[in-house]
């Protein structure tokens, strides 16, 4: 499994943009790009995925260049209640029964 | 219609004794995976049931082990616990076909062990 590095935290103020940058060198073929997110004491939530270009969704967006080496989870006008979590990690598209390989994740704190 | 659940959410043990863990899977999920999250670190793969059988399992003990029923609700079970067995305890569900948005978390168990 293509091993991901990610900040280990960020701060941001309410309403701006926030932008999490994952990197991934050994990207394989087959490899998609997922996110997720987490809120203390809860479980992971899914929140995009994506293999190439750009993807968007009613939540974020995930750029991906065409190397593939990297991603970036954009985060549009964030609030407080962004405050969490976010895991990048990388795989096949679809893991229903495969196990998910979790990083130590970016720790976002949005502050008023 | 429920999520995944989990119970008890939060308990405390002693070091030595043993522990189980019960999870129920989200409606139509066959698939159910454990994963230990310690403090300040991502959750760790322990291992994956279905058809009532552990097919993958991660980097963990013996001590730890599982079972599903033919409901598809499963236990974990961890004996001789140890401090660093304190952890979140989550549960995911998914069936065989599912993609990843398809994964479902539980809020998880909070394990203390003293």
């Amino acid at each position: 499994l293509a091993k991901t590095t990610q900040p280990i935290s960020m701060d941001s103020y309410e309403g701006q943009e926030v932008n999490i940058t994952c990197s991934h060198n050994n990207i394989a073929t087959n490899d998609y790009i997922t996110w997720y997110q987490q809120f203390p004491s809860q479980g992971p939530r899914f929140i995009i995925q994506g293999y190439k270009t750009k993807v968007t969704n009613e939540v974020a967006s995930l750029f991906i260049p065409a190397d593939r080496k990297s991603s970036t989870l954009s985060l549009p006008r964030v609030s407080l209640s962004d405050t969490a979590v976010y895991y990048c990690l990388v795989g096949d598209k679809a893991p229903g029964r495969r196990a998910l390989t979790f990083g130590s994740g970016t720790r976002l704190q949005v502050q008023p | 219609d429920a999520g995944v659940t989990q119970s008890p959410t939060h308990l405390i043990k002693t070091r030595g004794q043993q522990v189980t863990l019960r999870c129920s899977p989200k409606s139509g999920h066959d698939t159910v995976s454990w994963y230990q999250q310690a403090l300040g670190q991502g959750p760790q793969f322990i291992f994956q049931y279905y058809e009532e059988e552990e097919r993958q399992r991660g980097n963990f003990p013996d001590r730890f082990s599982g079972h599903q029923f033919p409901n598809y609700s499963s236990e974990l079970n961890v004996n001789a616990l140890l401090l660093g067995d304190s952890a979140l305890y989550l549960c995911a569900s998914s069936s065989g076909l599912a993609g990843v948005a398809e994964l479902f978390f539980g809020e998880g168990s909070r394990l203390t062990v003293l």
